[in-house]
C-alpha cells in the first residue's frame, strides 16, 4: 500500500511564502499531485510531477525528489484566498489498473492571516 | 465548459435506508471516479470507470455498495442499506484521460446518516 505523510495545520502571513512537504513511501511510483481544497469545495487541481525537479505555475511551484520519496508545494506572494487545504497524492501501483489508481494524504489545512 | 455535476449535494437518512448519488461528468471524460471523503481526511478512491467497464473496483465495500455507469457517461453510486459510518462527502470526478493525473471533482454530495 502507500502512506503519505504532510503537515496538519500551517498558519502563514499574507504576502508570505510557505512551503508545504510530503513524503511518501510507496511501490510502483509514477507521481505524485497536489490539489486544493476550500472548505465545502471540490477539490482542484494544481499540479503534477513525475519527474524530479521544480515545475512553476504563476505563484505555486511544486518540486518532486524521487531519490528522497519527497516533494512540496510551494505558494508564494500569499493571499486570503489561498486559506484552504492541500493534498499531495501519489499516483502508484503495478502495472494494469492499479497503475492509475491516485492515494490522497490527510491534507494541510493552511490559514493565511492579516 | 461545465463541470462535473453531482446531485444531490446534501442528503440526511435513517441508517438501513437506501441512498443513491448520481454524477455527470465532463463531457468527453471517458474516465469517472467515485472518492469517499471523511472529515479532516484525504478523498479515497471507491470505484474508477473507463467509459462504462469498472476498471478499479478493489475498495468499494461491495456487501451494500454498488455503482453502475451504463452508457458510459453519467454514474450512479448507490448504498443499501445505509450505516452510521458512511457519513461522509461522496466526491465524482472525471479525467480525460485514463492516467488520471489531472482529475476534475464535482462538488461532492454531503450524506448525513442519523
Amino acid at each position: 500500500g502507500q502512506s503519505l505523510e504532510q503537515p496538519s495545520e500551517v498558519t502563514a502571513v499574507e504576502g508570505a511564502i510557505v512551503q508545504i512537504n510530503c513524503t511518501y513511501q510507496t511501490s510502483g511510483f509514477y507521481g505524485l499531485s497536489w490539489y486544493q481544497q476550500h472548505d465545502g469545495g471540490a477539490p482542484t487541481f494544481l499540479s503534477y510531477n513525475a519527474l524530479d525537479g521544480l515545475e512553476e505555475t504563476g505563484r505555486f511551484s511544486s518540486f518532486l525528489s524521487r531519490s528522497d520519496s519527497y516533494g512540496y508545494l510551494l505558494l508564494q506572494e500569499l493571499q486570503m484566498k489561498d486559506s484552504a487545504s492541500y493534498f499531495c497524492a501519489v499516483r502508484a501501483g503495478s502495472s494494469g489498473a492499479g497503475s492509475y489508481q491516485l492515494t490522497f494524504g490527510k491534507g494541510t489545512k493552511l490559514s493565511v492571516i492579516p | 465548459e461545465a463541470g462535473v455535476v453531482q446531485s444531490p449535494r446534501y442528503k440526511i437518512i435513517e441508517k438501513k435506508q437506501p441512498v443513491a448519488f448520481w454524477c455527470n461528468p465532463i463531457s468527453g471524460h471517458n474516465t469517472l471516479y467515485w472518492y469517499r471523503q471523511n472529515l479532516g481526511q484525504g478523498p479515497e478512491l471507491l470505484i474508477r470507470y473507463e467509459n462504462e467497464e469498472a476498471v478499479d473496483d478493489s475498495q468499494l465495500p461491495k456487501d451494500r455498495f454498488s455503482a453502475e455507469r451504463l452508457k458510459g457517461v453519467d454514474s450512479t453510486l448507490k448504498i443499501q442499506p445505509a450505516e452510521l459510518g458512511d457519513s461522509a462527502v461522496y466526491l465524482c470526478a472525471s479525467s480525460l484521460t485514463p492516467s488520471g493525473n489531472e482529475q476534475f471533482f464535482g462538488p461532492g454530495t454531503r450524506l448525513t446518516v442519523l
